[in-house]
């Protein structure tokens, strides 16, 4: 069974702070996508990662994905009180269906 | 920019009641999914359908689970009976194409609530 672990689940932090969220599996991936959901909300892609070793850049998220294609991470430098909500790692599994992550709550205080 | 509509945004039913849960996905794609998500729980796939066939379904989606695209835009799902375990919020999604790296687009989810 594919499966996809993140962590930490939940992360208080102080506007400003670094921060990083990890997604490991014991399988690979042919590619790992990164979601974030807000209350009441659906899933909204914010990026996919493809190639292993592949480093995206968005403003202040910087997405890792591992040389192995097992595991991802979500960097965010200096973060704001926007960047509040659920981040989620999904990655396609063998059969085509997406697998989530139990997702990291993020809480960034002003 | 295109989105997913779903509707209702929450519903309540009583156990053993049916419900039909709607969606309509974004006009040129091809590929629709359900998905639920239980209070603190993971998001989870309930079946995607391609072609007006379900082309996969997990073991949460037993005869109690249908889907439907009756008229080319809305993408329906129907739990003939419901159970208390059957509330959670249920995501419709839709994406273009179905390979690696595809984009879905979720819409903002139906809230069911099961007495």
């Amino acid at each position: 069974t594919q499966l996809l672990e993140q962590s930490p689940q939940f992360l208080s932090i102080q506007e400003g702070e670094n921060l990083t969220v990890y997604c490991n599996s014991s399988s690979v991936f042919s590619s790992l996508q990164w979601y974030r959901q807000e209350p009441g909300e659906g899933p909204v892609l914010l990026v996919t990662v493809v190639t292993g070793g592949e480093v995206k850049k968005l403003k202040r998220l910087t997405f890792q994905f591992g040389d192995a294609r097992k595991d991802s991470s979500l960097h965010i430098t200096a973060a704001q009180p926007g960047d509040t909500g659920l981040y989620l790692c999904a990655g396609p599994g063998n059969t085509g269906k997406l697998i989530f992550g139990q997702g990291t709550t993020l809480q960034v205080k002003p | 920019e295109p989105e997913v509509t779903q509707t209702p945004s929450h519903q309540v039913t009583q156990m053993g009641q049916e419900v039909i849960l709607r969606c309509v996905p974004i006009s040129n794609h091809l590929y629709f999914y359900w998905y639920r998500q239980i209070l603190g729980q993971k998001v989870e796939f309930l079946v995607s359908f391609y072609n007006n066939e379900i082309s996969e379904k997990s073991e949460i989606f037993d005869d109690q689970f249908s889907v439907e695209r009756p008229d080319g835009s809305n993408f329906t799902l129907k739990i003939r009976s419901t159970k208390l375990e059957d509330s959670a919020m249920y995501f419709c999604a839709s994406s273009e194409a179905r390979g690696q790296g595809r984009k879905l687009f979720f819409g903002s989810g139906t809230q069911l609530s099961v007495l």
